[in-house]
């Protein structure tokens, strides 16, 4: 199994510009996490879906963040537009009902 | 005041030695508890879960006291290979998990 992918693993953006980062979450996981790690915050939960459906956004920011999973297999975080404060790792994760199994995150910058 | 609460470290120990730390959670009502180990500039992943009557997994003992509300972790003989952040999380449903700021140890040869 390869576990959760994420892409980029790095992404280094310009205030204003558009960023999206994927996830893909390891098969027959029905459980799908984004969060966000900074030196300040930790790790916050930004938006979690189960079957494919966002049940809890409360965690996402602002309304620059979006996120979307059009099916058992992918799913995307946007940031539009991105700012500097927005400077973190995003960690994409899913989950059996008893362990949740992350990803290796993309360090987005934004300059 | 934060859900939970670490002390962030860092711990230096020499190998061998154990290493003990604890995390504290505010809400009562919180139902499941762990242990996660990130290392430096990779994911969380999960070390182990923690049982009210507690629980061991080799060198690495959980404890819970929910009367106080706190979270233990206690690393036998430590290794080189034990340093890293640990990072408490504490869950009060089926999917939220909230996670402390984490301890660091350094294990030294």
């Amino acid at each position: 199994d390869a576990g959760v992918i994420q892409s980029p693993r790095h992404e280094v953006t310009e205030m204003g510009q558009e960023v999206t980062l994927r996830c893909k979450p390891i098969s027959g996981h029905n459980s799908l996490f984004w969060y966000r790690q900074t030196m300040m915050r930790g790790l916050e939960l930004l938006i979690y879906f189960n079957n494919n459906v966002p049940i809890d956004d409360s965690g996402m920011p602002e309304d620059r963040f979006s996120a979307k999973m059009p099916n058992a297999s992918f799913s995307t975080l946007k940031i539009q537009p991105s700012e500097p404060r927005d400077s973190a790792v995003y960690f994409c994760a899913s989950s059996t009902p008893y362990e949740q199994y992350f990803g290796p995150g993309t360090r987005l910058t934004v300059t | 005041r934060k859900e939970v609460e670490q002390d962030p470290g860092p711990f230096n120990v020499p190998e061998g030695a154990t290493v003990a730390f604890n995390c504290t959670y505010s809400n009562s009502a919180s139902q499941s508890f762990f242990w996660y180990r990130q290392d430096c500039r990779k994911e969380p992943k999960l070390l182990m879960s923690v049982y009210s009557s507690g629980n061991e997994d080799g060198r690495f003992t959980a404890q819970l006291n929910r009367a106080s509300q706190y979270i233990s972790l206690l690393i036998r003989d430590s290794k080189l290979s034990d340093s890293a952040t640990y990072l408490c999380v504490v869950t009060l449903n089926d999917y939220k998990l909230s996670f402390g700021a984490g301890t660091t140890v350094t294990v030294r040869a």
